[in-house]
């Protein structure tokens, strides 16, 4: 099974502020690897697919980047909307999730 | 819009069984793959199982914890996905979400959710 780990488990920003999370995984993935938001009470929305990829709606602010075993999810500049629990997941064999990243608000 | 929703949720004594399912519209469900993923309390996500179009062979695969008790089955005819869960444990606790799955470009992940429905096995 392959084992994405994700860091850092939490991330206490402010408004305006960069995000940058890691998503690094046991074996590589190639570029199969996608990100989700979750908000509390919500189920998981679609930001990213294969590495670098916005899906559909998704606004520019939110960047994806890497290949192989290391990954990166950036949000240029937090918007309120923005505070919540990051995944990731890789599609290269079968499907496993992170354990997420929290960003809070500082 | 897609909408997916989840039904059937709720207490069962471990070793028993329940039925869940998800109503879909908005989209050709029969050119859809279809998944279960789901998510204990406080925890993150596991996907329990996938299954195919029947124009890809309708075919089946399962996570290893529920292999040989969950089934996926899906009616084409009703746009409904269907998730049989056997022989329940303690730790099939979870929320559990329907969600559409594209294997190729754009949107090459899980790209819809239901917003899911919880199981919980208790005595």
């Amino acid at each position: 099974e392959i084992v994405l780990t994700q860091s850092p488990a939490t991330l206490s920003l402010s408004p305006g502020e960069r995000a940058t999370l890691s998503c690094r995984a046991s074996q590589s993935v190639s570029s199969y690897l996608a990100w989700y938001q979750q908000k509390p009470g919500q189920a998981p929305r679609l930001l990213i697919y294969d590495a670098s990829n916005r899906a559909t709606g998704i606004p520019a602010r939110f960047r994806g980047s890497g290949s192989g075993t290391d990954f990166t999810l950036t949000i240029s500049s937090l918007e309120p909307e923005d505070f919540a629990v990051y995944y990731c997941q890789q599609r290269s064999n079968w499907f496993t999730f992170g354990g997420g990243t929290k960003v809070e608000i500082k | 819009e897609v909408q997916l929703v989840e039904s059937g949720g709720g207490l069962v004594k471990p070793g028993g069984s329940l039925r869940l399912s998800c109503a879909a519209s908005g989209f050709t469900f029969s050119n859809a793959w279809m998944s279960w993923v789901r998510q204990a309390p406080g925890k993150g996500l596991e996907c329990v199982g996938r299954i195919k179009t029947k124009t890809d062979g309708g075919t089946t695969d399962y996570a290893a914890p529920v292999k040989g008790r969950f089934t996926i089955s899906r009616d084409d005819s009703k746009n409904t996905l269907y998730l049989q869960m056997n022989s329940l444990k303690t730790e099939d606790t979870a929320v559990y979400y329907c969600t559409t799955y594209r294997p190729l470009p754009p949107n090459s992940a899980f790209d819809y959710w239901g917003q899911g429905t919880l199981v919980t096995v208790s005595s």
